[in-house]
């Protein structure tokens, strides 16, 4: 079935340090790709998507790039801040599903 | 455009007790989803309703939970007898049709003593 894969935190940072979570993906069709973020004591917010190979989705500093030949979806951005400090959730759909797939999470720290 | 809301945002229980959960997702949305939770992992697909109708059970829904969304809005969802293996966030989510973003609400957390 389909699956998805995510590196293993927890991560800490320094401000302004660059960030990259790795994420890979196993589907039999042709996924949509999401990052969700959960920040302390709140639900979890869409925080970017892509829905077809060589995609790019970007949203408040980070971003990431659906690449179907390596099957992955890294989540990166170029400076964090304290404020970024959450669990980061790569998730898929396949195509024709209304199931959201997700990874285990990658809890990030940034320290001032 | 209030977002999801769900109710209790805690709840305790002893094993063998009966909980219900609800979910009220954003008004215009015909798609309400859950979505179990346990600590270390990613949210789990549980169940999904377009409007009323219950399209898709996981197999994780054991004949113990059971989902409903009678009028196509609000949505509940029980569980009988609960277990300690129970014990998890209930997440539900909402969309505005199939291909289309899900939000999610801040959960229920569940502890089964």
């Amino acid at each position: 079935g389909d699956s998805v894969t995510q590196m293993e935190g927890p991560v800490t940072l320094s401000e302004e340090a660059f960030l990259t979570i790795n994420c890979t993906y196993t589907a039999t069709g042709y996924p949509s790709l999401f990052w969700y973020v959960q920040y302390p004591g709140e639900g979890l917010q869409l925080l970017l998507k892509a829905t077809k190979a060589d995609d790019k989705g970007s949203n408040k500093g980070f971003e990431a790039t659906y690449r179907k030949e390596t099957t992955s979806f890294h989540l990166e951005k170029g400076s964090v801040q304290v404020s970024d400090s959450a669990v980061y959730f790569c998730a898929l759909i396949e195509g024709g599903s209304e199931k959201l797939v997700f990874g285990k999470g990658t809890k990030l720290t940034v320290n001032p | 455009d209030t977002g999801v809301s769900q109710d209790p945002r805690h709840k305790i229980t002893k094993r063998g007790q009966n909980v219900t959960f609800r979910c009220d997702p954003i008004s215009e949305h015909n798609r309400l989803y859950w979505y179990r939770q346990t600590l270390g992992q990613g949210p789990e697909f549980l169940t999904y309703f377009q409007n009323e109708a219950q399209l898709e059970k996981s197999r994780l829904l054991s004949d113990r939970f059971s989902a409903e969304r009678p009028k196509g809005s609000f949505s509940t969802l029980e569980i009988q007898r609960t277990e300690q293996g129970d014990s998890a966030m209930y997440l539900c989510a909402s969309s505005s049709g199939g291909g289309y973003t899900q939000y999610f609400g801040p959960g229920t957390r569940l502890t089964v003593l």
